[in-house]
């Protein structure tokens, strides 16, 4: 089975930096997906990680390690817009059943 | 490039009723994907369909949830009959092979009273 754990919630301030971290357990692994869901709104694609190592777009990063089991999303320079819920996703290596973690609300203050 | 669409947007039935969504993914996209979401939890997989071959449906309430996609283009999701719990809002995701980012639907939020 599938087991993604994340931390409930953050808050961090307006031009900050904050990671949100991301351990998984799976059978099989096919990659690792970060989302971004606004309250009321459909998750939508960050990043994705297959290989080890760090991704960068933007303002956005995301780090993989599949020897432990661990990834992250680095958020810089945070915008009041950030505030949002933050969706680690496991694609499976059985079928690549795309898993998603609870979420991890955001909060970015002034 | 048109996205995933989905329909109804909102639906309130009362338990015991039944209620069907529609999805229609981007087209190309081999792979469907139907999610529920509760309040302040992360999206469950429901069902996942290759074209129009089920992946896997292990978290599919199969004594009351029932899911097809014919033609391996459309899908319905039905539930019959609903419970109180099954207020959530349900989310149709596609993505071009079993390898790549999942795009979702606007969802279909539903409300059991």
């Amino acid at each position: 089975g599938q087991n993604i754990d994340q931390p409930t919630e953050m808050t961090a301030t307006e031009g900050a930096i904050v990671q949100i971290n991301c351990t998984y357990q799976t059978s099989g692994f096919n990659g690792l997906f970060w989302y971004q869901q606004h309250a009321g709104e459909a998750p939508t694609f960050l990043s994705y990680n297959v290989l080890d190592g760090l991704e960068e777009k933007g303002r956005f990063s995301s780090f993989l390690s599949r020897s432990k089991g661990y990834s992250y999303l680095l958020l810089k320079e945070l915008q009041m817009k950030d505030s949002a819920s933050y969706l680690c996703a496991v694609r499976d290596g059985y079928g690549n059943k795309l898993v998603f973690g609870a979420g991890t609300i955001l909060r970015v203050k002034s | 490039e048109a996205g995933v669409a989905q329909s109804p947007r909102y639906k309130i039935i009362e338990k015991r009723q039944s209620v069907a969504f529609w999805c229609n993914p981007i087209s190309g996209h081999a792979t469907l994907y139907w999610y529920q979401q509760i309040l302040g939890q992360g999206p469950k997989l429901l069902i996942q369909f290759q074209n129009n071959g089920v992946v896997d449906d292990s978290q599919l309430p199969k004594d009351r949830f029932s899911a097809e996609r014919l033609k391996g283009v459309d899908s319905t999701l039905k539930i019959q009959p609903a419970k109180l719990e099954d207020s959530a809002v349900y989310l149709c995701a596609s993505s071009l092979a079993g390898l790549y980012e999942a795009f979702f639907g606007q969802g279909t939020r539903l409300t059991v009273v």
